[in-house]
């Protein structure tokens, strides 16, 4: 299993440009979800899904879409990039069946100019 | 808004000598969750305690829980240089969402050779 995965690992974008963000799994995991690490923040949920079709919004959503077509996908979309968009972005996936203890992805750096 | 508040921020400490690391939480929880994350990367799953239990051991961790006092401590012993990293509190609160993890803004660790 190559568990969680996320492209690009690194992107710069310029104030206003649109990009996404690809996370997958191969898990079979019910639960996906969406985080942004900033410095002395800790992680801060931006979106999140329990399963193909089903999404809603964590504390963070504003200025980000997403969609789960496929249990596997879970693309994060930024619509309009601000430089408050400047962040580490982390997916993770769980299933109730471990208690849904959390697999990361490695991360995508985003920086916005 | 985050859940887990850990203590401290920061720990520096020398091979050999124990590390303790504790987090405090508001709101009654189905289980609390430690990670760890290494520079630069994700978060790895450390350990998973639930509310119905006091103590749980995992080679070197071993994580206590205190329903009442709503904390957790999370020990590491004879600690190794390899274990320098960040370590994140996260609880799944009774009542939200299934799969939802509240994170902590985390520990740094330092274990100096």
């Amino acid at each position: 299993n190559a568990g969680v995965t996320q492209t690009p690992k690194f992107q710069v974008l310029k104030t206003g440009q649109s990009m996404t963000l690809q996370c997958a799994q191969d898990m079979n995991h019910e639960y996906m979800s969406w985080y942004r690490q900033d410095p002395g923040m800790g992680l801060r949920l931006i979106h999140y899904s329990v399963g193909a079709g089903i999404t809603d919004q964590g504390e963070v959503p504003n200025g980000y879409n997403v969609s789960r077509s496929t249990t596997e996908d879970f693309p994060l979309r930024l619509l309009s990039a601000a430089p408050s968009q400047t962040s580490v972005y982390f997916c993770a996936s769980s299933y109730a069946g471990r208690g849904y203890e959390q697999y990361f992805g490695p991360g995508t750096r985003l920086t916005v100019t | 808004s985050q859940q887990g508040e850990e203590d401290p921020q920061a720990l520096s400490i020398q091979e050999g000598e124990n590390a303790t690391m504790n987090c405090s939480y508001k709101t009654s929880i189905n289980n609390l969750q430690w990670y760890r994350q290494n520079s630069g990367r994700g978060l790895v799953h450390l350990i998973l305690i639930r509310s119905n239990e006091r103590e749980k051991h995992s080679g070197r961790l071993r994580v206590t829980l205190d329903t009442s006092k709503k904390s957790s401590s999370l020990l590491i012993t004879a600690s190794r240089a390899a274990d320098t990293a960040s370590y994140f509190c996260a609880t799944d609160r009774r009542g939200s969402t299934l799969g939802r993890l509240y994170f902590g803004r985390g520990t740094q660790l330092t274990v100096w050779p």
